[in-house]
Order: C-alpha cells, then structure tokens, then sequence
C-alpha cells in the first residue's frame, strides 16, 4: 500500500488555467506539507498543515491555496497557473510537527507543466 | 546563498568503490540534520538523522558524520550499487524553538553508479 499518494502524476496545462493537486495519507500522521522542487532540484516548502489547521504558510502567492478536509488528505488548488508554477510539486506527511527528530515521508510527486 | 551547501553537484563512480558526499550549512540555530536519497521520479526517502550531540550515524551501507562546530556533515557511501545511482539531499532543521520547524533543504548531489 502506498504511504502518501498525489494525483495526478503528470500534469499539463495552459497559463490562466485553474487546477488542482490532490494528496492522500494512510499512515495516520497528523502533519501533511506541500513541497515545490524547481528545475533546480531545489526543494522548499509552501505549506504545512496539522490536524486541519495551517501551521506553516511560507512566501507563496496566493493563487495557491491548500485544503484540507481532514488530517488525512491535503489537497492544493492553484488559480490562474503562469509558467513560473511549472515545477515537481511533493506531498508529505509526519507523524509530529516537524519536530527535531520526526521523519517527513513524500509522495511520489506530481510534475505540473505551464505551457 | 543557500543555507545548505552540497557538494559535489554531481558524481560518477564505478561499482563496488566508496564515495563521500560533503555538506555545509550556516543555519544557526541548529536542531538536527538528515539526509535523504531522492531516485529519478521519486519523492526524497530519509536514510539518517542525526542530532546536534550525535557524531555519526549509519543506516546499511550509509555512514553520515556531522562537526556541528565546524557545520560540516558527510555522507559515506560504501560499496556502491547500481541502485544507489540517486540524488542526495541534506536537510537541516534550524532550532528557533517551539515544535514546528521547517526543512531547509541542500540543492543535492547527484550520484551515477557506472558498472
């Protein structure tokens, strides 16, 4: 059984579009994040989220917004997409908040291309 | 500049040789460091974290040293596979109290295992 699961896998669309990322965990954590990696490979964080409640929103534009309708699913919708938002978007999930030693584990990754 | 600094950028070794991977990192305060391996396609996959009072730590073929003094960790890698043939990420946690706190990721050191 996969851990932490996303759809779609691959993702293509046109700029202005609205699209929506979907992210599901069956290892009973209560922290789920979303993660950007850019062309770079350089991973950041966007969002956490902990038992429903947002606990970490850093610099992103507020054409994405996360939903989480419960502690087991994280879900991204992201309006009017540009080619700036091309990138490998990761789903994670934890057990704790982030603490010192608590261990994310990712999803496979959905790849989303902005033509 | 990143606050977590990978070098080599990337690496090509034979089969069966040993390889070490370096990291540096500015991010003080500092909670605990981990590395973690990222396949083509796939989410990053945690193989060791290590604490700020911990010197080494090995998972398998995996050995990570951490000089928090000198803000400097390594990442052994002995008797490589085909399948170690990855992406290599560290990742501290900075300390700035509480019990969230925030991956900051390296932008990764790409190994290829030749036969």
């Amino acid at each position: 059984d996969t851990a932490v699961s996303q759809t779609p896998k691959y993702l293509v669309t046109q700029m202005g579009n609205d699209k929506s990322i979907k992210c599901e965990q069956n290892l009973g954590h209560d922290t789920m994040y979303w993660y950007k990696q850019d062309s770079k490979k350089f991973l950041k964080i966007m969002f956490s989220y902990n038992n429903k409640e947002l606990i970490i929103n850093e610099t992103v534009p507020n054409r994405f917004s996360p939903k989480s309708p419960d502690k087991a699913h994280l879900n991204l919708h992201i309006n009017s997409l540009e080619l700036g938002d091309s990138a490998v978007y990761f789903c994670a999930s934890s057990q704790g908040r982030g603490g010192r030693t608590d261990t994310q584990y990712f999803g496979p990754g959905t790849r989303l291309t902005v033509l | 500049k990143n606050q977590v600094e990978q070098s080599p950028q990337s690496l090509i070794i034979l089969e069966g040789k040993n390889c070490t991977l370096q990291c540096n990192y500015t991010v003080s305060p500092f909670s605990n460091l981990r590395w973690y391996k990222q396949d083509t396609g796939r989410g990053p996959v945690s193989l060791t974290i290590m604490t700020f009072s911990e010197n080494t730590k090995s998972n398998g073929r995996y050995t990570a040293t951490l000089d928090a003094d000198t803000k400097q960790s390594s990442l052994h890698i002995t008797a490589s596979q085909l399948s170690d043939s990855a992406s290599y990420i560290c990742v501290v946690i900075p300390n700035y109290g509480g019990a969230t706190n925030k991956l900051i990721f390296g932008t990764g050191t790409l190994l290829a295992v030749q036969p």
